[in-house]
Formats: structure tokens, sequence, C-alpha cells
């Protein structure tokens, strides 16, 4: 059964600074591997969708890298905003069976202070 | 391009009744996901459809159901509510049929079971 861990469950940083959140996966079988962004009462957004073929995607101030050997992604966000204070989570969609099934980490809690 | 769009927003039930959720996915996508999440359990896959078909179901009761209209749209119907049914319903929707497009999704709905 695919587990999926996100490390650490919280974090606050000063404004400016670069930061990186860990997300691994117990099984490499996977097609993609996703990062979403959630909002206090809102859905998710999503961030980066890195395919199993790919090492790393990036978007603005964005990259993720995927590791699938080993089961590990890696978020960096360069220059972290006070707008940048959110949930983030890792998805992994498993290979093997058709369809949009993914399996969700526990998220870790961004908190940017001005 | 309108993203995800579920109705309602929230909804307040008394324990034993029954439920309808709505989600309409973005134009053009035919795969229509549902997750429900808690704070204990995080993000749980409830099931999918592609082309009004489920195409995969998570571990839930048999009290869960969905379905999918030719124009994609697509109905959570959840019977019998009990109070661990309070949770916020999210609804995803993408565009391919073999699981390497990204998922999109909406608000949610709040659910509250009283």
């Amino acid at each position: 059964k695919q587990e999926v861990t996100q490390i650490p469950a919280a974090l606050s940083v000063p404004e400016g600074e670069n930061l990186v959140l860990n997300c691994s996966f117990t099984d490499s079988a996977i097609y993609n591997l996703q990062w979403f962004r959630q909002d206090p009462g809102k859905g998710l957004t999503s961030l980066l969708l890195i395919q199993s073929s790919q090492r790393e995607q990036t978007s603005g101030r964005l990259n993720a890298s995927l590791d699938k050997s080993s089961g590990r992604s890696t978020l960096y966000i360069a220059a972290s905003q006070p707008g940048d204070s959110a949930t983030y989570l890792c998805a992994v969609r498993p290979r093997g069976t058709s369809g949009s099934r993914l399996t969700f980490g526990e998220g870790t809690q961004l908190t940017v202070n001005p | 391009k309108a993203g995800v769009t579920q109705t309602p927003r929230y909804l307040i039930k008394t324990r034993g009744q029954q439920v309808t959720l709505s989600c309409s996915p973005i134009s053009g996508h035919r795969s229509v996901s549902w997750y429900q999440q808690t704070p204990g359990q995080g993000l749980q896959f409830l099931f999918e459809y592609f082309s009004e078909t489920q195409r995969n179901k998570g571990n839930f009761p048999g009290r869960f159901s969905g379905r999918q209209f030719s124009n994609s749209r697509s109905e959570m119907n959840v019977s019998t509510l009990e109070l661990g049914d309070s949770a916020l319903y999210l609804c995803a929707s993408s565009w391919g049929d073999r699981g390497d497009s990204p998922l999109h999704f909406g608000n949610g709905t709040r659910l509250t079971v009283t």
C-alpha cells in the first residue's frame, strides 16, 4: 500500500528565506507526483506536476524535483513571501491502474512572517 | 476558462438524512474524482468517474455513491448520514484517461452533520 509522508508538518520562516519541503513515498511505481497548495477553507491549487520520467519541474519561484528510485520529492520555494503561507500537499498517482486516484501526504503548513 | 465548480459551498444536515453534492468539471475534462478531507484522516479518495463509468473506488461504505452525466458533471450522494461524515468534500477533474494529466480541484463543499 502506497504511503506518502511529508516533513516537516509545520514550518515558520521569515520573509525572503529560501526553503525546502520534503515528500517521501513508499512505492516507486508511480505515474507522476503533483504538488498542491491549500489555503484555509479552500480547495487545492495545483502547483507542479512531475511525470515519473522527469527529474524536475519549475514554475516561477517554485522548483520540484523527483527521485523515483529513492521515493523522494522536494519542493523548493525561493525568496519566500507572506502570500506563500498555506498548506502544501504532495500526492502520487500509482502506476498499474487507470485513472486519477491520488494518494496524498498529510501536508506541510507553511507560515512566512513579514 | 472556468475552474471546477462545486455546489453548495456549505451544508448542514442531521444524522440519518441524505445529501447530494454537485460538481461541474473544467470544460473538456472527462474525468471527475471525489475526495474527502478531514483533520484526522487527511485527504482520502472516494471514487472516480470517466465517461459516465465508475473507474475507481476507494474504501468507503456503500452509503457513499456517485454518478456522472453525459456532460461530465458529477454528483455525489451520501445516505444515512453519520456524525463522522462531517468533512470537506472535494471534487477534481482532469482531461486525460491515462492518469498522466494534472488534477484540478474545486473549492469543496463543507458538510456538517449534527
